[in-house]
């Protein structure tokens, strides 16, 4: 059981380009999040989704895209990259809308230059 | 004024000490969770708590919803649980669909 996998672990981007963070669970939950950490600040939610095809926006959403095609798959889409995009990103899933426990991946380190 | 506050945000102990690392809220909440992070590893879900006390091993949470306020004991420490501690909350009401509220963290290191 993998849990919540999040690829890749590290990525350096030049300012402008684009890329896909990926994030996969396999347990069958319904919710997924994504949420970016900086220095000496709290985790920020960026996007959510509630189940397949539904999203939507958190606290910091510019900047970012997300799809849910499917249950296990939460991409998140960085569009022309800027550097106040480094950041560590975690995706994180749980299962329903009660008191669940929430399982995280172990993190993407984007570096933007 | 951050709806999650932590403190101390920074803390070193001797391998064996007895640690607290403290959380206070303001907002209503439908449950607090305590989570790990090791230095560049990933979250690791210690506790969800919404009323009491949990045990799990060496680790203790604690809650008093009337005073918004939970504590993470941690006895007999030892050098791997050095690590950063983070308190969230969930407030589970209106559209929220349950997103959580971090504090900034507390920095745990265990000397031997």
């Amino acid at each position: 059981n993998a849990g919540v996998t999040q690829t890749p672990k590290f990525r350096i981007l030049k300012i402008g380009q684009s890329m896909t963070l990926q994030c996969a669970q396999d347990m069958n939950h319904n919710y997924m999040y994504w949420y970016r950490q900086d220095p000496g600040m709290g985790l920020k939610l960026i996007y959510y989704s509630v189940g397949a095809g539904i999203t939507d926006k958190g606290e910091v959403p510019n900047g970012y895209n997300v799809s849910r095609s499917t249950t296990e798959d939460f991409p998140l889409r960085l569009e022309l990259a800027a550097p106040s995009q480094t950041s560590v990103y975690f995706c994180a899933s749980r299962h329903g809308r009660g008191n669940y426990g929430y399982t995280f991946g172990s993190g993407t380190r984007l570096t933007v230059v | 004024k951050n709806e999650v506050e932590q403190s101390p945000q920074n803390l070193t102990a001797q391998e064996g000490e007895f640690i607290t690392i403290n959380c206070s809220y303001s907002v209503g909440i439908s449950a607090l969770h305590w989570l790990q992070q090791h230095p560049g590893g990933g979250i690791v879900s210690l506790f969800m708590l919404s009323s009491g006390k949990k045990k799990h091993g060496r680790l203790i949470a604690t809650i008093n919803i009337q005073e918004k306020h939970s504590s993470l004991h941690i006895t007999a420490s030892h050098p791997r649980d050095s690590a950063v501690y983070i308190c969230a909350v969930r407030s589970g009401y209106g559209g929220s669909q349950g997103n959580l509220i971090f504090g900034k963290g507390t920095k745990l290191s265990v000397k031997p």
